[in-house]
């Protein structure tokens, strides 16, 4: 069965540090996808990034970045020069594959645990 | 913009009451879901829809029932309220079932007592 394991579940570091937040992920198809949101104090759920398995490229928007790992199951979310806006609870998530004979399609999407990030001024 | 909409945003239930929490989307999207959050538990999938017409088990489904009443509205029922079901329900659409972005109402904050 598929499964998401972020191992931190709390994480604070001080104002322009560099954060790593650890995701790991199990599945046995060979295709998947994967996803970080992000929730703040105010508790609305915002996506960050997608990544489909066949993509290991890493992904760098301004201070976000991604490290995508076939070989280790990892995607790993690193938080350049933090701030306090970061402060959140950061969601791994992997979209798993049901095939039946008419049709695969990818509609369940499992979260993990969640990561709470303080980032302190 | 209203996007994802969930009512009622906050309830009080005793113990084997029963109620429905509502969803609608208006961005015409294929798939719903309903999720719960409880702390150190994430957002764990309770059933979701990818399609009009069709509902299939998450991975805590007991306790619930669903209807995908139209393409817009996907509604969460708990028949006889447990204390258990204490938790804030989250409504998620997506229009490329789970390749893609879920976009997600405000939630309801339920409690049972």
């Amino acid at each position: 069965a598929q499964k998401v394991t972020q191992a931190q579940t709390e994480i604070s570091v001080v104002e322009k540090e560099d954060v790593t937040l650890d995701c790991v992920y199990e599945t046995r198809d060979t295709t998947y996808y994967l996803f970080w949101y992000k929730q703040p104090p105010s508790g609305e759920l915002v996506f960050l990034i997608r990544r489909n398995s066949f993509d290991e490229q890493n992904e760098i928007s301004g201070r976000y970045s991604w490290n995508f790992q076939k070989s280790t199951s990892s995607f790993n979310f690193t938080i350049t020069a933090s701030q306090v806006v970061d402060s959140a609870v950061y969601f791994c998530a992997l979209s798993e594959v049901l095939t039946t004979r008419m049709k695969t399609s990818y509609d369940k999407v499992i979260f993990g645990p969640g990561t709470s990030l303080s980032v302190i001024p | 913009n209203a996007g994802v909409t969930q009512t009622p945003k906050f309830q009080v239930l005793k113990t084997g009451q029963s109620m429905t929490l509502q969803c609608a989307q208006d961005m015409n999207h294929n798939s719903m879901y309903w999720y719960r959050q409880d702390p150190g538990m994430g957002l764990r999938l309770i059933y979701y829809s990818a399609s009009e017409g069709t509902t299939d088990k998450g991975e805590v489904p007991n306790g619930y029932n669903v209807s995908r009443l139209n393409k817009r509205e996907f509604s969460l029922r708990l028949e006889s309220a447990a204390p258990s079901q204490t938790s804030v329900y989250f409504c998620a659409s997506s229009d490329t079932g789970g390749t893609g972005e879920l976009f997600f109402g405000e939630g309801s904050r339920l409690t049972v007592l």
